[in-house]
């Protein structure tokens, strides 16, 4: 089945820690990102990548960075430098051009203990 | 800058009830997509509905109906004879001008409207 798989489905760090998100597509999209997802915030975008080896920062990128190495592929770490990481992670991936709906994997909630 | 208001935090009905939820948003482009998610518990967002801006006809899919108004830049979703499956967040979600205009393709989210369906 085609579709965007997120894992761990939870996470838990330690303070001063980096951890990784995993997201694997395999619906041949071009476009990916990250969102974050906190109590009465709704999604925002932390980083999305159009094309393989490109990416771009969107508006809450700092303490996080990401790779695109792959098409399938688009990890996001999350850094010791994020200061309040304990959140629901969300990736997408879309087809280009514009106006195409993205499709969300089951996200990954990460606590900081 | 594109924004998508959802002034609705929580709406709670009782099943078979007529329930709207609200959408307004802001952009400066001629061109954008406005979009419907849920969020059901599990977490995954769930596609429900793209309309460009050229294309104001509403829209209905079972007891789902969307209405989209540029004049007041809402784009409104109503779920008739609701029922307790349809409990859920649901978030409305704007997108401007594309890859291929030199855009960037990403999506703005409203805070999302947590529907509780009540039997």
């Amino acid at each position: 089945d085609g579709g965007i798989t997120q894992s761990p489905k939870y996470l838990f760090r330690k303070e001063g820690q980096n951890v990784t998100l995993s997201c694997e597509q395999n619906l041949n999209h071009d476009a990916m990102y990250w969102y974050r997802q906190d109590p009465g915030q709704g999604l925002r975008l932390i980083y999305y990548s159009q094309i393989v080896n490109d990416f771009q920062k969107g508006d809450i990128a700092e303490g996080y960075s990401v790779s695109r190495e792959k098409k399938e592929s688009f990890p996001l770490t999350v850094t010791s430098a994020q200061k309040n990481p304990t959140a629901f992670y969300l990736c997408a991936s879309s087809i280009l051009p514009q106006g195409t709906e993205a499709f969300f994997g089951q996200g990954t909630r990460l606590t900081v203990v | 800058a594109q924004k998508v208001t959802q002034a609705q935090t929580e709406i709670s009905v009782v099943e078979k009830e007529d329930v709207t939820l609200d959408c307004v948003y802001e952009t400066r482009d001629t061109t954008y997509y406005l979009f419907w998610y849920k969020q059901p518990p599990s977490g995954e967002l769930v596609f429900l509905i793209r309309r460009n801006s050229f294309d104001e006809q509403n829209e209905i899919s079972g007891r789902y109906s969307w209405n989209f108004q540029k004049s007041t830049s809402s784009f409104n979703f109503t779920i008739t004879a609701s029922q307790v499956v349809d409990s859920a967040v649901y978030f409305c979600a704007l997108s401007e001008a594309g890859y291929s205009q030199g855009g960037s393709e990403k999506l703005v989210f409203g805070k999302g409207t947590k529907l509780t369906v009540n039997p």
